[in-house]
């Protein structure tokens, strides 16, 4: 596809429900790069990805949170036990390249995800 | 990671230049300073980039002084459309562990 698409956009969920959240990123993209933003703040960073590698997961706020990319192409993000602090905007974002090389990263426009 | 300080919110008219500034006073060696901007209900989306004296594309131009301890972004012209979240970042690539920090609000007004 032409950009990051992510879904679904909005998802609503009842307390203690499981999610997930998909990404496509560019095709051929290497790096894949996973965001939480809460309202009227930046975006927080949750995790990234080389291909099918998770090399950096520091940034998930607690083990209900996981997520994978088997194939080093979509990825899922996975909350389980939903609580109300988890309702804000996770963004998805790929680059070309990965390791410390210098590219650009492109985002998707998110899915909002509330808890009830 | 180096962290950022930018203005929490800034007004302009259209058709001024707009120069946001960001302080990074303990950017390391290899860091490249990298701005974002973010409308509403969208991703950020990668402005410019640079490592220091001046860097310009179509879109803005990014200052950096010989210390690199600061930056400023300039906008040409702001329009309505300009209206967003700009959000300054230090970090040696472009995404990985990026720190977005709760970024610029600019208001461009008629």
């Amino acid at each position: 596809g032409a950009g990051v698409s992510q879904s679904p956009r909005y998802k609503v969920a009842k307390r203690g429900q499981d999610v997930a959240l998909r990404c496509d990123p560019i095709s051929g993209h290497v790096s894949l790069f996973w965001y939480q933003q809460a309202l009227g703040q930046g975006p927080e960073f949750l995790t990234y990805f080389q291909n099918e590698a998770q090399l950096d997961k520091s940034g998930l706020p607690s083990d209900r949170f996981f997520a994978e990319r088997p194939e080093g192409s979509v990825s899922t993000l996975k909350i389980q036990r939903t609580q109300q602090e988890d309702s804000a905007v996770y963004l998805c974002a790929s680059s070309l390249a990965g390791g410390r090389m210098n590219t650009e990263a492109f985002f998707g426009q998110g899915t909002r995800l509330t808890v009830v | 990671l180096a962290k950022t300080t930018q203005p929490i919110s800034m007004d302009s008219y259209e058709g001024q230049e707009v120069n946001i500034t960001c302080s990074h006073n303990n950017i390391a060696t290899n860091d490249y300073i990298t701005w974002y901007q973010q409308f509403p209900s969208q991703g950020p989306r990668f402005i410019i980039q640079g490592y220091k004296t001046k860097v310009t594309n179509e879109v803005a131009s990014l200052f950096i002084p010989a210390d690199r301890k600061s930056s400023t972004l300039s906008l040409p012209r702001v329009s309505l459309s300009d209206t967003a979240v700009y959000y300054c970042l230090v970090g040696e690539n472009y995404g990985q562990n990026f720190v977005f920090g709760p970024g610029t609000r600019l208001s461009v007004l008629p």
